[in-house]
């Protein structure tokens, strides 16, 4: 079966870091993607991992452990333009993406 | 910076009426998807398309469903005798050929069934 399991709701204040953890289990692993999504909008790629480790990206930095079925996003130096919902997604050998509910986050100034 | 775009970005139909939502992938990009997403609810995989054939769809993308790549530009997903519960945010995707590429998705069309 295919289940991500992400928390739904998370507060932060502005200027401090916050970590959004992803946990997979699926019948098939190709990466495992990193989305954010304002509220009526589309879907807009930030970070993705392929092999165990962390990526950085700016602000945003991604990190993978499959052993473990594991993943987190982690946001720096927080802005209130960041807050959205960021969707946890995994590819299968089949190219297809599986999706989490998303976390939604709420940053406070 | 290229984008995958939608049209139109809102459409309201009747129960039953068939619907044909529209989306241009970024121009050099190979493989094309659609998801959807119901209010509150999680992103959806519908269906991939490569080559000029679908590569993979879900248990959604029943019957009603079609896609159709009728000229080197457009991508079409048809609902035929749409129904209420068809209601929902219409994602195109595509990506470029190197291997695990990301998906770029487009804005959406909002789909609304009366």
């Amino acid at each position: 079966g295919q289940n991500i399991d992400q928390p739904t709701e998370m507060t932060a204040t502005e200027g401090a870091i916050v970590q959004i953890n992803c946990t997979y289990q699926t019948s098939g692993f190709n990466g495992l993607f990193w989305y954010q999504q304002h509220a009526g909008e589309a879907p807009t790629f930030l970070s993705y991992n392929v092999l165990d480790g962390l990526e950085e990206k700016g602000r945003f930095s991604s990190f993978l452990s499959r052993s473990k079925g594991y993943s987190y996003l982690l946001l720096k130096e927080l802005q209130m333009k960041d807050s959205a919902s960021y969707l946890c997604a995994v590819t299968d050998p089949t190219d297809k993406l599986i999706f989490g509910t998303g976390t939604r986050l709420q940053v406070f100034p | 910076e290229p984008e995958v775009t939608q049209t139109p970005s809102h459409q309201v139909t009747q129960m039953g009426q068939e619907v044909i939502l529209r989306c241009v992938p970024i121009s050099n990009h190979l493989y094309f998807y659609w998801y959807r997403q119901i209010l509150g609810q999680k992103v959806e995989f519908l269906v991939s398309f490569y080559n000029n054939e679908i590569s993979e769809k879900s248990e959604i993308f029943d019957d009603q469903f079609s896609v159709e790549r009728p000229d080197g530009s457009n991508f079409t997903l048809k609902i035929r005798s749409t129904k209420l519960e068809d209601s929902a945010m219409y994602f195109c995707a595509s990506r470029g050929d190197r291997v695990l590429q990301p998906q770029h998705f487009g804005d959406g069309t909002r789909l609304s069934i009366l």
